[in-house]
């Protein structure tokens, strides 16, 4: 039933190795998203896809790589792992890229520590 | 410059006592969302309530309501006869129309019900 999942929920590791989550979501949703929750709670957005194509890229440091196999599917992997890495992970998805009513559905968050 | 602003970094209520949660934005955009979402301390984010820039009367959704006031470029969440269960992180976010559905997020307000 979960409309939006990610894995795995805790993920600890240490500075230099590199590390993935995966999210996928039941929705029939277009488009899919990655946001980080930094320590102080703010949320940024760092990537969006549409139909497995890349939309957003919000400046984000190219050793986090997006990949999205098909438009259920978006994974975020990250080389080698910086202390300023640890946050919590957030996979969204929405109806459409450009729907104005469209509400962005959220994940349970990965909680990423680098150590 | 900061487009969202959450003036209130925490905010205390009684039971059964109502609370707003302030929120104002900026943008140039003439089309635009705003978005509610709750983070309790599970972590999740939970979809709240939505107010588009043209619609007419302010949204309500149960127990929430945004009072939306255009020219003032605010929107404040009341949360009406709070319950224990409200405790949580809530965040203001905004979407602009031009922007690819990409949501745009406050700082936050940590609201805290007391018995």
């Amino acid at each position: 039933d979960t409309a939006v999942s990610q894995t795995p929920k805790y993920l600890v590791t240490q500075m230099g190795n590199d590390k993935s989550i995966k999210c996928e979501q039941n929705l029939g949703h277009d488009t899919m998203y990655w946001y980080k929750q930094d320590s102080k709670k703010f949320l940024k957005i760092m990537f969006s896809y549409n139909n497995k194509e890349l939309i957003i890229n919000e400046t984000v440091p190219n050793r986090f790589s997006p990949k999205s196999p098909d438009k259920a599917h978006l994974n975020l992997h990250i080389n080698s792992l910086e202390l300023g890495d640890s946050a919590v992970y957030f996979c969204a998805s929405s109806p459409t890229l450009t729907g104005e009513l469209d509400e962005q559905y959220f994940g349970p968050g990965t909680r990423l520590t680098v150590t | 410059a900061q487009k969202i602003t959450q003036t209130q970094p925490g905010m205390f209520v009684q039971e059964k006592e109502a609370v707003t949660l302030d929120c104002t934005y900026d943008t140039s955009d003439p089309s635009y969302g705003l978005f509610w979402y709750k983070q309790p301390s599970s972590g999740e984010m939970i979809f709240l309530i939505y107010q588009g820039s043209y619609d007419q009367q302010n949204a309500t959704e149960g127990r929430y309501s945004l009072n939306f006031q255009k020219a003032r470029k605010s929107a404040n969440l009341v949360i009406s006869a709070s319950q224990l269960g409200d405790s949580a992180m809530y965040f203001c976010a905004m979407r602009e129309n031009t922007g690819f559905q990409k949501l745009v997020f406050g700082t936050g307000t940590r609201l805290l019900v007391s018995p």
